[in-house]
C-alpha cells in the first residue's frame, strides 16, 4: 500500500531532550515536506527537501533540522526542544513533476514538550 | 511573503444545504492552488486543485472551486452537503518559488 508513514505518533518530552521524528514513503516520491499544524495557523511548513541531499528552508525552520541522505527516508530532528514547539507535525511527499502534484500526507506526529 | 487566507474558522450548516468556502491567495507569479480536507482523526487529503485550463475544477465527493484571477480567490462549494462532509479544510497554494503555503483551515460541522 502507497503511504507515508511517521514515527512515533505521540510523544512527551522535556525541554532540551533532543529528538527524532521520522517519516518515511514507499512512493519513490522526490519530494518531501515537513508542516506543523497549529490551532488558528493551519499547517506551516518547516523544510522541504527536491531531493537526496537537497533540502530547503520554508516557513517556519527555527529550532529544526533535517536530513535526506535516502529517497524515501526525511527525518525530522529537534536538537533542543523549547515548549513552544508543542504542535501536530506532518510530513508530506510528492512526485515532483512540478508543483502541481498532489502531496501525501503521514498520519500525524503530536508532539508535547514540557 | 506570499499567503493563503481563508475566511471562515468554522462553518455549521445543516444536511441539504449549501456549502461556500471562501479562499484567497497573495499575488505571487504562477502559484497553483489546492483543497485539502482532514476528516477526523485522519489523514489530510486532496480534494481539488487547480494549475490551469478552466477555472472551475471538480473534485472528489461533489465538491468543486472556482479559481477567480481578479479576485485572487479559489473558493470551495458544495451544492448539498452531507453529514459525512464534517472535517476541517484547508485551501493551500505551491508559489513558483517552491513556497507551499496554507491558509488556517475551515472547521465544517454537519448536523444531521
Amino acid at each position: 500500500e502507497a503511504q507515508v508513514t511517521q514515527n512515533p505518533r505521540y510523544l512527551i518530552t522535556v525541554t532540551g531532550k533532543k529528538l527524532t521524528v521520522t517519516c518515511s514513503q514507499n512512493m519513490n516520491h522526490e519530494y518531501m515536506s515537513w508542516y506543523r499544524q497549529d490551532p488558528g495557523l493551519g499547517l506551516r511548513q518547516i523544510y522541504y527537501s527536491m531531493n537526496v541531499e537537497v533540502t530547503d528552508k520554508g516557513d517556519v525552520p527555527e529550532g529544526y533540522k533535517v536530513s535526506r541522505k535516502e529517497k524515501r527516508n526525511f527525518p525530522l530532528i529537534l536538537e533542543s526542544p523549547s515548549p513552544n514547539q508543542t504542535s501536530l507535525y506532518f510530513c508530506a511527499s510528492s512526485p515532483w513533476t512540478g508543483r502541481t502534484d498532489t502531496q501525501y500526507f503521514g498520519p500525524g506526529t503530536r508532539l508535547t514538550v514540557l | 511573503a506570499q499567503s493563503v487566507s481563508q475566511h471562515n474558522h468554522h462553518v455549521i450548516l445543516s444536511e441539504a444545504a449549501s456549502l461556500e468556502l471562501g479562499c484567497n491567495y497573495s499575488y505571487g507569479g504562477t502559484v497553483n492552488l489546492f483543497w485539502y480536507v482532514q476528516y477526523p482523526g485522519q489523514h489530510l487529503q486532496l480534494l481539488l486543485k487547480y494549475f490551469s485550463g478552466d477555472p472551475l475544477v471538480k473534485g472528489i465527493k461533489g465538491f468543486e472551486a472556482e479559481f477567480i484571477k481578479s479576485k485572487f480567490s479559489f473558493n470551495l462549494r458544495k451544492p448539498s452537503v452531507q453529514w459525512s462532509d464534517t472535517a476541517e479544510y484547508f485551501c493551500a497554494g505551491w508559489y513558483n518559488n517552491n513556497d507551499m503555503r496554507f491558509g488556517a483551515g475551515t472547521r465544517l460541522t454537519v448536523k444531521p
